[in-house]
């Protein structure tokens, strides 16, 4: 059972413009949401991470959008860059679960000059 | 710190032998986990530990596969033995206690011919 969907597959993006990748979880009992970034050849690392208490969190050029009701969540990349092509993986996972987090499948990004 | 630590980065052996993964986690994480990466099924937990004790083994695919902490900054997960299906990248990662944030290591990537 895949408890987080995520899409799309891959995403080509130009330069400057908005990255948007969308996830959707099935198990109320999630209340942490990651987002991770992976660059080949290496692990993936933290880039931003909400709980269901705000609807949206914004550190930068990253932005994480929340409903609680659809239970999906999303991450917004302003003004991407070619530095931002990566793979990026939003993640999930409940309270009390050890931390046990669910991946998604991953967006490829791609940032075009 | 020099974050989490894998070793080897590439292993490549044939089907039937025994391959080790080994893993040090940053120095001061009381949690380690153990994931697998492939195209097909994205990042899967093997297992993690706490305090050096094995909480959740469930990811674990079966018999062939194990891991061990027997200490605090010492890891190892054993396939034993290897089929060409087991052929992924192993990561590593490490977490604080009362730290939600997930360090990875830079992955073994195996293959088994």
């Amino acid at each position: 059972q895949q408890q987080v969907k995520q899409s799309p597959q891959s995403l080509i993006v130009q330069k400057g413009g908005i990255s948007i990748i969308n996830c959707a979880y099935e198990n109320t009992a999630f209340d942490y949401f990651p987002w991770y970034q992976q660059f080949p050849g290496k692990g993936p690392a933290l880039l931003i991470a909400i709980r269901p208490d705000v609807s949206e969190k914004k550190e930068g050029r990253f932005t994480i959008s929340f409903n609680k009701s659809a239970k999906q969540f999303s991450l917004h990349i302003m003004d991407s860059q070619p530095g931002d092509s990566a793979t990026y993986f939003c993640a999930a996972s409940p309270t009390g679960g050890g931390n046990k987090l669910t991946f998604g499948t991953g967006t490829q990004l791609k940032v075009e000059l | 710190d020099a974050g989490v630590i894998q070793s080897p980065r590439h292993e490549v052996t044939e089907m039937g032998q025994e391959v080790t993964l080994r893993c040090k986690p940053i120095s001061g994480h009381n949690s380690l986990f153990w994931y697998r990466q492939t195209m097909m099924r994205g990042l899967e937990l093997l297992i993690y530990f706490n305090n050096n004790v094995p909480i959740d083994d469930s990811g674990m695919p079966e018999d062939r596969f194990s891991a061990k902490m027997p200490n605090a900054s010492f890891s190892t997960l054993k396939i034993q033995p290897s089929e060409p299906r087991d052929s992924a990248v192993y990561f590593c990662a490490s977490r604080g206690q009362q730290d939600e944030k997930l360090f990875f290591g830079s992955g073994t990537q195996l293959s088994v011919l």
